[in-house]
């Protein structure tokens, strides 16, 4: 198995741009977590889906922040517009039944 | 809410040294407790976990006990070595166990040779 897949693993960008994250779950899997890690904030869980419905965003940082899981492979988190307190690893994780969590290797993003 | 609190990093330690990784929790129910470790460069790993009180969860010479009546999850290895350097995070589950999970702020780990 491939693990979670995450892309880009690097992105820079400048204030104002849309940016957009990728990630493909473990297949099989029915649990998609996105969350961010700064050093001021630690791991923070954005967003959570089951079964490609979207089960809690109460991490949302704000409307400038989507998430979409348009099938079971597949799921973007999207920043419209970026700003500078966006830059931060983003990491993707996926579970099945809620059991053990398997993150993907993460998404470097830093708005210039 | 529900919240970890972990002792602060950076921790260096030599060799072959014991390890202990301070780690308490707040929770309102009954949580699931578990440690993750992150190598630079790389998303967390799950290292063990626990899902009833006075449970120990061991991996790879680690081991951590669910204290509920001091309501700690402190992470132990007798002998440390260079490549257990990492982060490693504490974290609890507010819900069936393994989901939503709540994160300490993690504590670097350096071994020297």
């Amino acid at each position: 198995d491939a693990g979670v897949i995450q892309s880009p693993r690097h992105e820079v960008t400048e204030m104002g741009q849309e940016v957009t994250l990728r990630c493909k779950p473990i297949s099989g899997h029915d649990y998609l977590f996105w969350y961010r890690q700064t050093m001021m904030r630690g791991l923070e869980l954005l967003i959570y889906f089951n079964n490609n419905v979207p089960i809690d965003d109460s991490g949302m940082p704000e409307d400038r922040f989507s998430a979409k899981m348009p099938n079971a492979s597949f799921s973007t988190l999207k920043i419209q517009p970026s700003e500078p307190r966006d830059s931060a690893v983003y990491f993707c994780a996926s579970s099945q039944l809620g059991e053990k969590l398997f993150f993907g290797s993460g998404t470097q993003l830093s708005v210039l | 809410g529900d919240s970890v609190t972990q002792m602060e990093g950076p921790v260096t330690l030599s060799e072959e040294a014991f390890l202990t990784i301070n780690c308490t929790y707040t929770a309102t129910g009954y949580p699931s407790l578990f440690w993750y470790v992150q190598y630079p460069g790389e998303g967390l790993q799950l290292l063990l976990k626990a899902t009833k009180a006075d449970d120990k969860g061991s991996n790879k010479g680690f081991e951590a006990t669910y204290r509920k009546e001091t309501t700690s999850f402190h992470l132990e290895k007798g002998s440390v070595q260079v490549s257990d350097s990492a982060v490693y995070f504490c974290a609890l589950s507010d819900h069936w166990g393994g989901g939503k999970l709540i994160f300490g702020q993690g504590t670097e780990l350096s071994v020297k040779p």
